[in-house]
C-alpha cells in the first residue's frame, strides 16, 4: 500500500521566492495534518484538515502560509514569500479518524532558504 | 513551562539493558496519548497508543499516570535497533495536538 506521499523530497528556494509543498494521504483517511520540524522547535502542527475542511490552522506562523485541500487525496503547503527562517522538514501526516486516531506520515520536505 | 516535556538526553545504555524515560504533560484535560519513535531523518512512526490501564507490546512498556500527569516509555532487552528518537503525543482535544520534542536513545554494542 503506498503511504502518504509528499513532494517535492528536497527543495532549495531563494528567500522571496514562493514554495509550494504538495501531499497525497492514504486514500479512506479523513484527516490530514501538516507538520514543521527543526532542531530548535521540535515538531509543530501547522494545520489540521477534517473531510476536506480546515478545523485548526493556529498553528500556521503567519500570512506568508497557507494551505489548501480541495478534495480527499490532495493537500498543499504554500509559502509566499519564504524566508530563511523557513527552512524546515515539514512533513504531512494522516490519519483514519481524527486526531485521536495512528497518524501516518510522509517523508517529508526538506525546505531550504537561503 | 513547556505544555509537554522530555529529557532530550541521549540516553547512552548497553545492549540487553532496560530503559525508561518519561513525558509530563501540563495540561490535565488532556485525552489521549501515543509514543512515536523517529529514526535520523525520518518521519516519525507510530510506536504504541498509551492507555489508562498501560499495555505491552513486546519489549515495550507504556504507562499513563494521571494524577502526576506523565507518560512512560519501558524498553527491556534493548536491541541496537532500538536507537532512535522517542516522542511522545498528547493530545488535549480533537485539534490540540502536541509532540514532545523527543528524547534520543542510543543503544551501544
Amino acid at each position: 500500500d503506498a503511504g502518504v506521499i509528499q513532494s517535492p523530497r528536497h527543495e532549495v528556494t531563494e528567500m522571496g521566492q514562493e514554495v509550494t509543498l504538495r501531499c497525497k494521504p492514504i486514500s479512506g483517511h479523513n484527516s490530514l495534518f501538516w507538520y514543521r520540524q527543526t532542531m530548535m522547535r521540535g515538531l509543530e502542527l501547522l494545520i489540521y484538515f477534517n473531510n476536506n475542511v480546515p478545523i485548526d490552522d493556529s498553528g500556521m506562523p503567519e500570512d506568508r502560509f497557507s494551505a489548501k485541500m480541495p478534495n480527499a487525496s490532495f493537500s498543499t503547503l504554500k509559502i509566499q514569500p519564504s524566508e530563511p527562517r523557513d527552512s524546515a522538514v515539514y512533513f504531512c501526516a494522516s490519519s483514519p479518524q481524527g486526531a485521536n486516531t495512528e497518524a501516518f506520515f510522509g517523508q517529508g520536505t526538506r525546505l531550504t532558504v537561503v | 513551562r513547556k505544555e509537554v516535556e522530555q529529557d532530550p538526553g541521549p540516553f547512552n545504555v548497553p545492549e540487553g539493558a532496560t530503559v525508561a524515560f518519561n513525558c509530563t504533560y501540563s495540561n490535565s484535560a488532556s485525552q489521549s496519548f501515543f509514543w512515536y519513535r523517529q529514526d535520523c531523518r525520518k518521519e516519525p512512526k507510530l510506536l504504541m497508543s498509551v492507555y489508562s490501564s498501560g499495555n505491552e507490546d513486546g519489549r515495550f512498556t507504556a504507562q499513563l499516570n494521571r494524577a502526576s500527569q506523565y507518560i512512560s516509555l519501558l524498553i527491556r532487552d534493548s536491541k541496537l535497533s532500538d536507537s532512535a528518537t522517542y516522542l511522545c503525543v498528547v493530545i488535549h482535544s480533537a485539534s490540540k495536538i502536541i509532540f514532545g520534542s523527543g528524547t534520543r536513545l542510543s543503544i551501544r554494542p
